[in-house]
């Protein structure tokens, strides 16, 4: 089937500490995004790739790094230096070719919570 | 500034009910999405908008898209308990981008 996975599904950082959500897809996307949804809210775009090797900062970018060394992994790094990264985390792709609907899908999502 | 606007941000009504939801955008585009969330779920596609006049519809919800007026809805008609969540459009800008809107918390009371 494919789709796109994210793991883990609930992660609890300390405070000072790294942590590396992970999003793989198999649907040949060749776009991949990362977003965060605090509660009651909408879409927060971190970074985007749209391309392996490549990537751009979203509009929350600080305190977050990426890399896309492969097309079908997006792993977000959430660092020390983000100070309030209890969030809900959503991976997505999309297909950037021409003639098709473009829409992003998403994975199931990462509940970060901060101890 | 690129902006989404949708309105209104929380609803809540009867089953056996119409009522629509309103997004608007500031950005010329003609490309426009809705999804739904489910509480404590990842966004599902609802439907995808590709040009002026486009109309889609799929059970109860039917969504419609106006690029000269800037303007997206989505109706629902007689509503289900099951329609239950918070719906977002989302406009593209190009470059792989999306802008979204705040999300319409929709809850159907049976």
């Amino acid at each position: 089937d494919g789709g796109i996975t994210q793991s883990p599904k609930y992660l609890f950082r300390k405070e000072g500490q790294n942590v590396t959500l992970s999003c793989e897809q198999n649907l040949n996307h060749d776009a991949m995004y990362w977003y965060r949804q605090d509660p009651g809210q909408g879409l927060r775009l971190i970074y985007y790739s749209q391309i392996v090797n490549d990537f751009q900062k979203g509009d929350i970018a600080e305190g977050y790094s990426v890399s896309r060394e492969k097309k079908e992994s997006f792993p977000l790094t959430v660092t020390s230096a983000q100070k309030n990264p209890t969030a809900f985390y959503l991976c997505a792709s999309r297909w950037a070719g021409r003639g098709g609907h473009n829409e992003q899908f998403f994975g199931p999502g990462t509940r970060l919570t901060v101890l | 500034e690129l902006k989404v606007e949708q309105n209104p941000l929380f609803l809540s009504m009867q089953e056996g009910k119409n009522y629509t939801i309103y997004c608007n955008y500031s950005t010329t585009s003609d490309r426009l999405y809705w999804y739904r969330q489910d509480p404590g779920k990842s966004l599902e596609s609802l439907f995808v908008l590709l040009s002026n006049g486009a109309v889609k519809q799929e059970g109860r919800l039917m969504a419609s898209l106006d690029t000269k007026a800037r303007l997206s809805t989505l109706h629902i008609t007689a509503a289900v308990h099951d329609l239950s969540a918070t719906y977002f459009c989302a406009v593209d800008i190009g470059n792989y981008q999306l802008i979204w809107g705040a999300g319409t918390k929709l809850i159907i009371k049976p």
